[in-house]
């Protein structure tokens, strides 16, 4: 039961590179999300979606895009990394919305901006 | 707007001391009220939550209550272990797709 999949978990860039931050569930979710935890600060919503097809911004979404074409899939895109962008960054699903639904996240991946 | 705070860690204790752990919220509405952990190396998981003032959320030996006129959602637990040693995160949620998290409070526990 892998739950909420997430790679690499680590990863290096330099300032100006891209990168994207793969997201797989295998729970059959409907909702996903991107946070960022910074050190310090509570977790920020990045990106969400509600299905395939359909995704909106969160808090801050400057700097980054996404895509759902699938129910398992949730990609992360950084196209022009900043050292802004280093942080650890945090997949997420819920059956339903995040009221009724408890969030399942994954492991993270640690980014570093340079 | 909304917003959670939790008391600034770390909290160290020993073995089997209480625990409690300090969460304010700010919030329009009737926000549900969560707490998340977070072990090291892994990602969050719901620990408890409570909907409603008065709601007691409880999971694994820890307890929050919903406090609506103090508007606290503070975590206890009556006797820690070791392997309670984690960050955890108070949340709340208003009814969208934004749960607003605390900053965290990392709690170690001395054998």
């Amino acid at each position: 039961n892998a739950g909420v999949t997430q790679t690499p978990k680590f990863r290096i860039l330099k300032i100006g590179q891209s990168m994207t931050l793969q997201c797989a569930q295998d729970m059959n979710h409907n909702y996903m999300y991107w946070y960022r935890q910074d050190p310090g600060m509570g977790l920020k919503l990045i990106y969400y979606s509600v299905g395939a097809g359909i995704t909106d911004k969160g808090e801050v979404p400057n700097g980054y895009n996404v895509s759902r074409s699938t129910t398992e899939d949730f990609p992360l895109r950084l196209e022009l990394a900043a050292p802004s962008q280093t942080s650890v960054y945090f997949c997420a699903s819920t059956l339903r919305g995040p009221l009724d639904s408890p969030l399942h996240f994954g492991n993270g991946t640690r980014l570093t901006v340079t | 707007g909304n917003s959670v705070t939790q008391m600034e860690g770390p909290v160290t204790l020993s073995e089997e001391a209480f625990l409690t752990i300090n969460c304010t919220y700010t919030a329009t509405g009737y926000p549900s009220l969560f707490w998340y952990v977070q072990y090291p190396g892994e990602g969050l998981q719901l620990l408890l939550k409570a909907t409603k003032a008065d709601d007691k959320g409880s999971n694994k030996g820890f307890e929050a209550t919903y406090r609506k006129e103090t508007t606290s959602f503070h975590l206890e637990k009556g006797s820690v272990q070791v392997s309670d040693s984690a960050v955890y995160f108070c949340a709340l949620n208003t009814g969208g797709f934004k749960t607003i998290f605390g900053a965290g409070t990392r709690l170690f526990v001395k054998a």
